[in-house]
């Protein structure tokens, strides 16, 4: 059975840093990309951030390119955003998901962690 | 960036109803799009791919069409367990993009 578990979110000051990891098992993670998705308090979806299965290839959201690092252990299971500069409008519930691929082609978010809350405020 | 937009935001319906949520695009993403249902305090739960193809687990009275900038979601015959709220997902092209989402209220 796939299992992701979301880690490392807290309280921050506006200027800190904070990484959060993503902890899988029930599959053969270095063979998956692996995307992060964040939900602000009480508003819709955004996508933050996906890598490949190999960690050659990192996609950002313009919301967070040049603040945020997506990056991954394979050996480890885990996956790991370090975000920098964290702002106010950076507070929500981020979830990590697994991209699903079948036959060579990848499509949705087949299977979501419960998520981690990160809380940006002075 | 792909815009998604999801109509209505929110609806009220009744058990057994059928329920047609509508997603367009910005622009063309061929049949990448995807469905996921989220509950209250919960992770959001995929329902279908590749804009018709149902997730492994999810009962058929969901299903999805479309194409090209134009897809619904339509749930037959609604369930209490399908009060929720929805969301549509461009994945032909990042950054990828969800819509605003359809609450799914009882009526």
């Amino acid at each position: 059975e796939v299992h992701l578990l979301e880690s490392g979110g807290g309280l921050v000051q506006p200027g800190a840093s904070l990484r959060l990891s993503c902890a899988v098992s029930g599959f053969t993670f270095g063979s998956y990309s692996m995307t992060w998705v964040r939900q602000a308090p009480g508003k819709g979806l955004e996508w933050v951030s996906e890598i490949s299965g190999g960690g050659d290839y990192t996609y950002y959201a313009d919301s967070v390119k040049g603040r945020f690092t997506l990056s991954r252990d394979n050996p480890k299971n885990t996956l790991y955003l370090q975000m920098n500069s964290l702002r106010a409008e950076d507070t929500a519930l981020y979830y990590c998901a697994k991209r699903y691929c079948s036959g060579g082609v990848c499509h949705h978010f087949d299977h979501w962690g419960q998520g981690t809350l990160v809380t940006v405020s002075s | 960036d792909i815009q998604m937009t999801q109509s209505p935001s929110s609806l009220s319906a009744s058990v057994g109803d059928r329920v047609t949520i509508t997603c367009r695009a910005s622009q063309g993403i061929s049949s990448w799009l995807a469905w996921y249902q989220q509950k209250p305090g919960k992770a959001p739960k995929a329902l279908v791919y590749a804009a018709s193809s149902l997730q492994g687990g999810v009962p058929l009275r969901f299903s999805g069409s479309g194409s090209g900038t134009d897809f619904t979601l339509t749930i037959n015959s609604l369930q209490p367990e399908d009060f929720a709220t929805y969301y549509c997902q461009q994945y032909k092209s990042f950054p990828f993009t969800f819509g605003g989402g359809t609450k799914v209220e009882i009526k």
